[in-house]
């Protein structure tokens, strides 16, 4: 497809469950990146891929989150034993260079929307 | 403080009318600050993008930045009922990656 995709567009777990979360971002594009959204809130960083660099991580809130990011393309989300906070939409997006410009924005996919019971 | 602070709003405007919704960042060295739409359940796409103090006009929208106040701002002239949305600021603060996200104004333009 021509846009960033995600799977699945909704989840509901029970707390306590491992979840994953995959992205599957534009052909071409060597920068992926995970946010977060929380009702009502803003978008908050999570996680950044660029190429074959080593992935700024600094957004990750604890060690129950993790991600990888497979031949440069697909990423995955995995969140360990999920907790009623972490219910949220995951957001991913790519862009096709390093810097975020006008020319180079970021592209979001859809979300998964992700309910922890 | 928060790097990037939005008015939650809703703010509410009548068709025909000019929305203005603001933002403020702290980061006083960021260099280039995007406006993202997103309607409600959908994801957000990008609509202005400005660096340069002044204004930038595309279409029925105009970007305002002052680097000195570290405010930026988005009019938006001749509301209409479909763009009522939720408008999230962003904020390069170093030029590089890192896209640091308002928390939104939600915009309703009543018919």
């Amino acid at each position: 497809g021509a846009g960033v995709s995600q799977s699945p567009s909704n989840k509901v777990t029970e707390k306590g469950k491992d979840v994953e979360l995959r992205c599957d971002p534009i052909s071409g594009h060597t920068a992926l990146y995970w946010y977060r959204q929380s009702l009502g809130q803003g978008l908050e960083f999570l996680i950044y891929f660029q190429g074959n660099s080593a992935p700024d991580k600094s957004g990750l809130p604890s060690d129950r989150f993790s991600a990888e990011r497979t031949g440069g393309s697909v990423s995955t989300l995995t969140i360990q034993r999920t907790q009623q906070e972490d219910s949220a939409v995951y957001l991913c997006a790519s862009s096709p260079r390093y810097r975020v410009t006008y020319n180079s924005p970021l592209h979001f996919g859809n979300g998964t929307r992700l309910t922890v019971t | 403080q928060k790097e990037v602070e939005q008015n939650s709003g809703p703010l509410s405007v009548p068709e025909g009318a000019i929305a203005s919704l603001n933002c403020t960042y702290s980061d006083r060295g960021s260099q280039s600050f995007f406006w993202y739409r997103q309607y409600s359940g959908k994801s957000p796409e990008l609509i202005m993008f400005i660096y340069s103090n002044g204004d930038k006009e595309d279409g029925r929208f105009t970007a305002q930045l002052n680097k000195a106040s570290q405010y930026v701002s988005l009019l938006i002239r001749d509301s209409q009922p479909s763009d009522s949305a939720t408008y999230l600021c962003a904020v390069n603060p170093d030029s590089s990656y890192k896209l640091i996200f308002g928390s939104g104004t939600r915009l309703l333009v009543r018919p």
